[in-house]
């Protein structure tokens, strides 16, 4: 089965910076990979799909990019709002589905 | 959207049935799946069912004891889950598989609660 590995697990940032987020597979997975926000106490919401495809009403300043094995989820500069925990998974070989540990952003 | 029901306290090797109720959307046209997230913790994909009831996955950690079941007509999931163990105890959501977004999960439930304990 497929692996996928988030780095950090956690950090801390400020409004205004620009953070990035790494994301591996332990195989290819092409660009089937996506990014998830999640908010305590709510369900998980699709930010980005197909390594780089920004989900209908996210803001631009969410950007994916990689393919294969390795890819980044970058936030230009951080809003209140962004201060989540973001979750990769990877949709290319069952059991699709497969997410990362996750990353906790917080508030530095 | 989707609606979860059915979570609730159970004792370790018991059997607890949760329902995720569809609308708004063809339901008969989208593959489905269960995610869970034990308190504090990651999202742990669990099972995946076909558009049309046909092709199952599940995650080894519920194999042989979880199945996944959809009605059409009713516009229902359902996750049957049988010799539940601590380990179960989490938030389960169902979330809707969309092709036209590579397969992503874009739109969730708000989740049911599963506690396992004597």
């Amino acid at each position: 089965d497929i692996q996928m590995t988030q780095s950090p697990s956690s950090l801390s940032a400020s409004v205004g910076d620009r953070v990035t987020i790494t994301c591996r597979a332990s195989q290819s997975i092409s660009r089937y990979l996506n990014w998830y926000q999640q908010k305590p106490g709510t369900a998980p919401k699709l930010l980005i799909y197909a390594a780089s495809s920004l989900q209908s009403g996210v803001p631009s300043r969410f950007r994916g990019s990689g393919s294969g094995t390795d890819f980044t989820l970058t936030i230009s500069s951080l809003q209140p709002e962004d201060f989540a925990t973001y979750y990769c998974q990877q949709t290319y070989s069952p059991p699709r589905g497969t997410f990362g540990q996750g990353t906790k952003l917080g508030i530095k | 959207q989707l609606v979860e029901s059915g979570g609730g306290l159970v004792q370790p090797g018991g059997s607890l049935r949760l329902s995720c109720a569809a609308s708004g959307f063809t339901f008969s046209a989208y593959n489905m799946n269960w995610v869970r997230q034990p308190p504090g913790k990651g999202l742990e994909w669990v099972s995946h069912i076909s558009s049309i009831g046909n092709t199952f996955y599940y995650a080894d950690s519920v194999k042989g004891r979880f199945a996944i079941s959809r009605d059409n007509v009713k516009n229902s999931l359902y996750l049957q889950m049988n010799s539940l163990r601590d380990e179960d105890t989490a938030v389960y959501y169902c979330a809707r598989e969309d092709v036209e977004v590579a397969d992503a999960f874009d739109i969730w439930g708000q989740g049911t609660m599963v506690t396992v304990s004597s």
